[in-house]
């Protein structure tokens, strides 16, 4: 079956500009996460959404960093006014509430976005 | 500190060889542990999970120490396709994941 998707997979902003960044969890997935990866780096947790309720928000860097999940489904991650300092590759990994024997998160591909 | 850290290597790997690294956590009330892999300018993949006891998946072998708060990764038999980064992960209270940097292997031949 189709896995998380992601769009766009390359975002290219100039510093101050606002972005979107849309992520396609798989169908059913009840827990979304996203996730923040700089280069050479792991991924640092930003964000966890179950259904439509946002429970974790405690990784986002700064008030500028925003994320939601309407319906409970896709979920948008924005970044208002970007700083160099945003760029980075942005993942976005969905997982069924409990699954046996392991917690299976499933990551899209990412999105990289370069602030210049 | 870092609340999971790994060595970041390369671990430079003769085929056919056996590899192993290691990975510490800090924090002592962590619950679950996973090797995942990312293959350069890819997604991370749940490779396995670590129990308490050691558990073994076909050529990867990953132990679990509480006590002293490590984790390992042990790959027999290498291949050229084993070449990736592996990242420790971590999993406290709640749902969130924890990764540490990562260790790269580069698997020669």
């Amino acid at each position: 079956g189709a896995g998380v998707s992601q769009s766009p997979r390359y975002k290219v902003a100039k510093r101050g500009q606002d972005v979107a960044l849309r992520c396609d969890p798989i169908s059913g997935h009840v827990s979304l996460f996203w996730y923040q990866q700089a280069l050479g780096q792991g991924p640092e947790f930003l964000t966890y959404f179950q259904n439509e309720a946002q429970l974790d928000k405690s990784g986002l860097p700064s008030d500028r960093f925003f994320a939601e999940r309407p319906e409970g489904s896709v979920s948008t991650l924005k970044i208002q006014r970007t700083q160099q300092e945003d760029s980075a590759v942005y993942l976005c990994a969905s997982s069924l509430l409990r699954q046996a024997r392991s917690y299976e998160q499933y990551f899209g591909p990412g999105t990289r976005l370069t602030v210049t | 500190r870092k609340e999971v850290e790994q060595d970041p290597g390369p671990f430079n790997v003769p085929e056919g060889a056996t590899v192993a690294f290691n990975c510490t956590y800090s924090n002592s009330a962590s619950q679950s542990f996973f090797w995942y892999r990312q293959d350069c300018r890819k997604e991370p993949k749940l490779l396995m999970s670590v129990y308490s006891s050691g558990n073994e998946d076909g050529r990867f072998t990953a132990q679990l120490n509480r006590a002293s708060q490590y984790i390992s990764l042990l790959i027999r038999d290498s291949k050229l396709s084993d070449s990736a980064t592996y990242l420790c992960v971590v999993k406290a209270a709640g749902n969130k994941l924890t990764f540490g940097g990562g260790t790269r292997v580069l698997v020669k031949p």
